[in-house]
């Protein structure tokens, strides 16, 4: 238990629905990101957000839609997405942007049909 | 902008034998490397990290990892592996700031009874 919480485990989509994937953190951070884990593939950097503020986006589709809402907890929203956005998408939280260590959730296992 | 190679995407080794998990990175300028650890259905968890000092650090579970800055190295070895050994493991690397960090491609560590 690494202290960073997502929400589903796993998801299964079609390609017209609408989905968001939640994760929370209570550790106190201020840096939270989205990483995107595909078969083959290195871990892909989607998005930072330091101090509920957007610092990166990796030219990430905007199917992909991010929200933090404050410091603790971070959304991913999923619309029109294509099998090829099937993938283990990991949430990680750290003290903030620039620190060294960095806390992984367990991932979302999104499956789109 | 920093760069991380994992030459071996899979290696199979027999349990209590010895395993070595290479690294190299490019960068311009100095380093803190990392090994992270995904076991199967998980998120990623730090194993050990060289930040300044010794050039060898060590995990609390037997691993151990050495900075070699003249070949740009930062393999991870263990003397005697386990069967709960089994996992993906990612060397990654960011400048000292906590910028660029970048990820491997990850060698995934199937070990055999």
């Amino acid at each position: 238990e690494t202290g960073v919480t997502q929400t589903p485990r796993h998801l299964v989509m079609g390609m017209t629905n609408k989905k968001s994937l939640k994760c929370e953190q209570h550790l106190g951070h201020n840096a939270m990101y989205w990483y995107k884990q595909s078969a083959k593939k290195p871990l892909e950097l989607m998005f930072v957000y330091n101090f509920k503020e957007q610092t990166e986006n990796n030219s990430v589709p905007s199917r992909f839609s991010p929200e933090c809402p404050n410091s603790s907890h971070l959304f991913l929203h999923l619309h029109t997405l294509q099998p090829e956005d099937s993938a283990l998408y990991l949430c990680a939280s750290s003290q903030e942007q620039g620190t060294i260590e960095a806390f992984f959730g367990q991932g979302t296992r999104l499956t789109v049909v | 902008a920093q760069s991380v190679t994992q030459l071996d995407s899979q290696v199979p080794v027999f349990e209590e034998a010895p395993v070595e998990l290479r690294c190299n990175y490019s960068s311009s300028v100095s380093v803190y490397l990392f090994w992270y650890v995904q076991y199967p259905n998980q998120g990623l968890q730090l194993l050990l990290k060289y930040l300044s000092g010794s050039t060898l650090v060590e995990s609390i579970n037997g691993f151990e990892a050495e900075f070699n800055k003249s070949q740009t190295s930062f393999h991870l070895r263990k003397p005697s592996v386990h069967i709960s050994d089994t996992a993906e493991y990612f060397c990654a690397v960011s400048d000292p700031y906590g910028q660029n960090f970048v990820f491997g491609p990850g060698t995934r560590l199937s070990v055999l009874p």
